[in-house]
């Protein structure tokens, strides 16, 4: 069964820090998407992706994140300079149309920031 | 703003029992309402789903009821088992803003043997 998969699982880094969370979607999927979420609450949209362009983001996504599609299977979310506040778990979602369907979600990256 | 309420927050049931869900929403654009289900360190996986043009659907033991005049949604777990322990969340999307997926607050569900 296809699946999205993320990498590293688990990344504690230093606040200032720039990391980099990777994500393979799933191979025909043309729609991508970040979402965080914090210790114990929601699900919470960053970003979406389509065309090699983001098509929407949220209040939460600003100047600190960038994404991007460098080849033809990698997505990733940068975070320029950690905050503290920054960590939580990062899950990246694909699907196949832009239509209200089914996204499919990464097992996440757990961001600690120290 | 909170797109999607969710109750309750947390929830026990005897094995056997009927867990039940609830959603309300404000947003009469919204035309998909998933229910994803996420277990410890897991991702959200998608348990079922119904577009508003529909007031029941039924996958198994799984049932969403929909009130489209209300505008709320409810997930029915008939026959509670202990496997089902996972926080469930609800979600719909608005095709206005990119068909993102706006989440409940999460319920925690405890199915106790």
């Amino acid at each position: 069964e296809p699946e999205v998969t993320q990498t590293p699982s688990h990344q504690v880094t230093q606040m200032g820090q720039e990391v980099i969370l990777r994500c393979v979607p799933i191979s025909n999927h043309l729609y991508f998407y970040w979402y965080r979420q914090i210790l114990g609450q929601k699900v919470e949209f960053l970003v979406s992706f389509y065309n090699n362009e983001i098509s929407e983001k949220s209040e939460i996504f600003d100047d600190q994140f960038s994404v991007e599609r460098p080849d033809g299977s990698n997505f990733t979310l940068k975070i320029r300079s950690t905050k503290l506040e920054d960590s939580a778990m990062y899950f990246c979602a694909s699907r196949s149309t832009g239509g209200p369907t089914e996204a499919f979600f990464g097992q996440g990256t757990r961001l600690t920031v120290v | 703003q909170q797109q999607v309420k969710q109750s309750p927050q947390s929830l026990i049931v005897q094995k056997g029992g009927i867990s039940i869900i609830n959603c309300a929403y404000e947003n009469t654009a919204f035309d998909y309402f998933p229910w994803y289900q996420q277990f410890p360190g897991k991702g959200p996986a998608l348990l079922i789903a119904i577009r508003p043009d529909v007031s029941e659907k039924k996958e198994g033991r799984f049932t969403i009821s929909f009130n489209k005049s209300a505008k709320q949604f409810s997930l029915h777990i008939m026959d509670s088992q202990p496997g089902d322990s996972a926080t469930y969340f609800c979600a719909a999307t608005d095709p206005n803003t990119g068909n993102q997926f706006y989440f409940g607050t999460g319920t925690s569900l405890t199915v106790i043997p």
